[in-house]
């Protein structure tokens, strides 16, 4: 099947820096991503919602300034985590849509701030 | 707006026994998908079946299985037989058709362990 892969798979980092998270869709075009956060035990929560060639989507509640999302090319978003705090350490997985009813999850990149 | 809740946050059973998770929806839409997605301790999902809203047939996929109901606003996902392996949190959820159709709602997710 369809493969999205995310970069890095696990990245800690300090407090006040910055950390991209890269999501390419491997064997196919995904005109729209969508980037999801997971508190440790607790469910997937969607951050907002990338198309490609325009700007980002977000949810309710979700910072802006503080998650960047581009979305440049039709196999590659980014997430950028600007000014990372303790509170931002957290599991964010990507998935992509592909064909008109396809989509599929990254493995997902578990950021850590110390 | 969509809800999904999984009512069970924790199910323990011995290997062998038959489990069934439970998820309830709410949606205003009338076309729509569900899913179920397994989550083992790597993280990420495995994706175990999609449904859509005109599509009540209950489908079976070896020791899988799952039953729709429209009336209830229900997917409920069985497992025959379980084994050790089957132990993960198991997450359903829902999507919007169309131009958002990916856009998920995830149920609070059921973790299952089944003990030797």
């Amino acid at each position: 099947g369809a493969v999205v892969s995310q970069h890095p798979s696990r990245v800690i980092c300090k407090s006040g820096t910055s950390v991209k998270i890269e999501c390419r869709s491997l064997d196919f075009q995904a005109t729209t991503m969508f980037w999801y956060r997971q508190f440790p035990k607790q469910s997937l929560m969607l951050m907002a919602t990338s198309n490609e060639g325009s700007k980002a989507t977000y949810e309710q509640g979700v910072e802006k300034d503080k998650f960047l999302i581009n979305h440049a090319s039709l196999t590659l978003s980014t997430l950028t985590v600007t000014s990372a705090h303790p509170e931002d350490s957290s599991f964010y997985i990507c998935s992509a849509r592909g064909g008109f009813y396809e989509q599929y999850f990254g493995p997902g990149t578990r950021l850590t701030v110390t | 707006a969509q809800k999904v809740t999984q009512a069970q946050t924790e199910i323990s059973v011995v290997e062998k026994e038959d489990v069934t998770l439970d998820c309830v929806y709410e949606t205003r839409d009338t076309t729509y998908y569900l899913f179920w997605y397994k989550q083992p301790p790597s993280g990420e999902l495995v994706f175990l079946i999609r449904r859509n809203s005109f599509d009540e047939q209950n489908e079976i996929s070896g020791r899988y299985s799952w039953n729709f109901q429209k009336s209830t606003s229900s997917f409920n996902f069985t497992i025959t037989a379980s084994q050790v392996v089957d132990s993960a949190v198991y997450f359903c959820a829902l999507s919007e058709s169309g131009t958002s159709y990916g856009k998920l709602t995830f149920g609070q997710g059921t973790i299952l362990t089944v003990h030797p």
